[in-house]
């Protein structure tokens, strides 16, 4: 398994601010992801983290809006810009260390006003 | 595209009693099929995974059958009790290729006291 750690746990936000979501492990990971669960929702995958690279973005999301870093193979973040209300919702960070089961963070609780 | 059906969405059971959720997906090449249980305020927790060339595999109170040509996998829960109680999701994963991993739409389990 992994130990992933997200910060913050919650934030409540104003609308047209940005907030940057990290996400640490607790030893190497092959692959980290970001995904979206809107409330009473599935998991949505936002983009993939690339260590060294630009995010690989899943169709519907794009790196203006929600940019993402990987500058080593235990740490990423995830910014959402310019936020609306549309944009409440939990964030999760999401790793796979070998194989191919993913594990999750406890998630990102973010409210916009 | 590649789906995952998830069904039922609510279930009630009472305490004691055995839970049964099921999945169908539609990429014959998916191979892996974990299943995860998350509590409210909680990020998804893997609970038992299958792969493809296993039909049926138990941990204690919680089984995974899988049905390779139907493409069906179901979750049992025997003698449920009430920390059972959350949405639990299912997942197909294709390792081949690109990597790719495919939620269900989630099912929220009640355990009646």
């Amino acid at each position: 398994s992994a130990v992933i750690s997200q910060k913050p746990s919650r934030d409540i936000c104003q609308r047209g601010t940005s907030l940057t979501i990290q996400c640490q492990v607790d030893s190497q990971v092959t692959m980290m992801f970001w995904y979206r669960q809107q409330p009473g929702q599935s998991l949505t995958l936002i983009a993939t983290a690339n260590q060294g690279s630009e995010a690989t973005y899943e169709s519907g999301f794009v790196i203006d809006k929600f940019p993402i870093s990987r500058p080593n193979l235990t740490f990423s973040t995830l910014t959402v810009s310019n936020m609306s209300p549309e944009d409440s919702s939990i964030y999760l960070c999401s790793v796979v260390r070998a194989g191919e089961t993913q594990y999750f963070g406890p998630g990102t609780r973010l409210l916009v006003l | 595209g590649e789906n995952v059906e998830q069904h039922p969405s609510t279930l009630s059971v009472q305490e004691g009693d055995s839970a049964v959720i099921k999945c169908t997906y539609s990429d014959s090449a998916s191979n892996y099929f974990p299943w995860y249980k998350q509590e409210l305020g909680k990020g998804p927790q893997l609970i038992i995974d299958i792969r493809s060339n296993v039909g049926e595999k138990k941990d204690q109170r919680i089984a995974v059958t899988l049905n390779k040509t139907a493409k069906h996998f179901s979750l049992h829960i025997t003698e449920t009790q009430p920390e059972d109680s959350a949405v639990y999701f299912c997942a197909a994963i294709t390792t081949s290729g690109t990597y790719k991993y495919i939620f269900g739409t989630g099912t929220r389990l009640k355990v009646l006291a």
